[in-house]
């Protein structure tokens, strides 16, 4: 089975630019996050779909930082404008359904690093 | 917020020691997982444990859960220098929460 395809692999922009990453989960996940990873630490959730809802973005920075997932397949994170500490890597991660199921894991993305300059 | 805190952070060793890492916790988990991520790449999920006070095995890997099911430990025997990489507990219920990490670098 064909596994979470994420692009691009790098990216580097100035201060103030817009970035866009996209993600294709795997085939008949239902469920969709996003994850920033600083380097060194563990992955912070940043949003939750559903299908092609939002179950949870309380930790997405939505003064500069959006998402979608229109047709409840691939997704799309946006980040405009973009800060020095927005440098990170960028998961996406798909699971069968909702909810941490104890008989199946996250299935993740090789993410995309992004370094702001 | 659900927070889980891992130690050590970094930890340096030479191929055939043995090193446990833990993974801790002020809240009561319904199930614990572990993942192993390589530079460039995801997290790989290794195990899930469930129920409190279980171990689990996986060749050289060993996984408890503690009996009330607040923190996990890995154990690692006769380290080997593909087990290089950053190690993840991570719980929730409708979503996951992951660890600080611990970074694993095995020398030949």
């Amino acid at each position: 089975e064909a596994g979470v395809a994420q692009s691009p692999r790098y990216k580097i922009i100035e201060k103030r630019q817009s970035v866009a990453f996209w993600c294709n989960p795997i085939s008949g996940h239902a469920t969709l996050y996003w994850y920033q990873q600083i380097l060194g630490q563990g992955p912070k959730l940043l949003i939750q779909f559903q299908n092609n809802g939002v179950v949870d973005d309380s930790q997405l920075p939505k003064d500069r930082f959006s998402a979608e997932r229109l047709k409840g397949v691939d997704s799309t994170l946006k980040i405009q404008p973009a800060k020095l500490e927005d440098s990170a890597v960028y998961l996406c991660a798909s699971s069968i359904r909702g909810g941490t199921d104890v008989n199946y894991g996250y299935t993740f993305g090789s993410g995309t690093r992004l370094t702001v300059v | 917020t659900q927070l889980l805190e891992q130690s050590p952070q970094f930890l340096s060793i030479q191929e055939g020691e043995n090193l446990t890492v833990y993974c801790n916790s002020s809240s009561v988990f319904s199930s614990l997982q572990w993942y192993r991520q390589e530079p460039g790449e995801g997290p790989v999920l290794l195990v899930t444990v469930v129920t409190g006070g279980e171990v689990k095995k996986l060749k050289r890997l060993t996984f408890q859960f503690g009996d009330a099911r607040k923190d996990s430990s890995l154990h690692i025997t006769a380290a080997q220098p593909g087990d290089t990489g950053l190690y993840l507990c991570a719980g929730g219920f409708q979503k996951l929460v992951f660890g600080t990490g611990t970074r694993l670098l095995v020398s030949p």
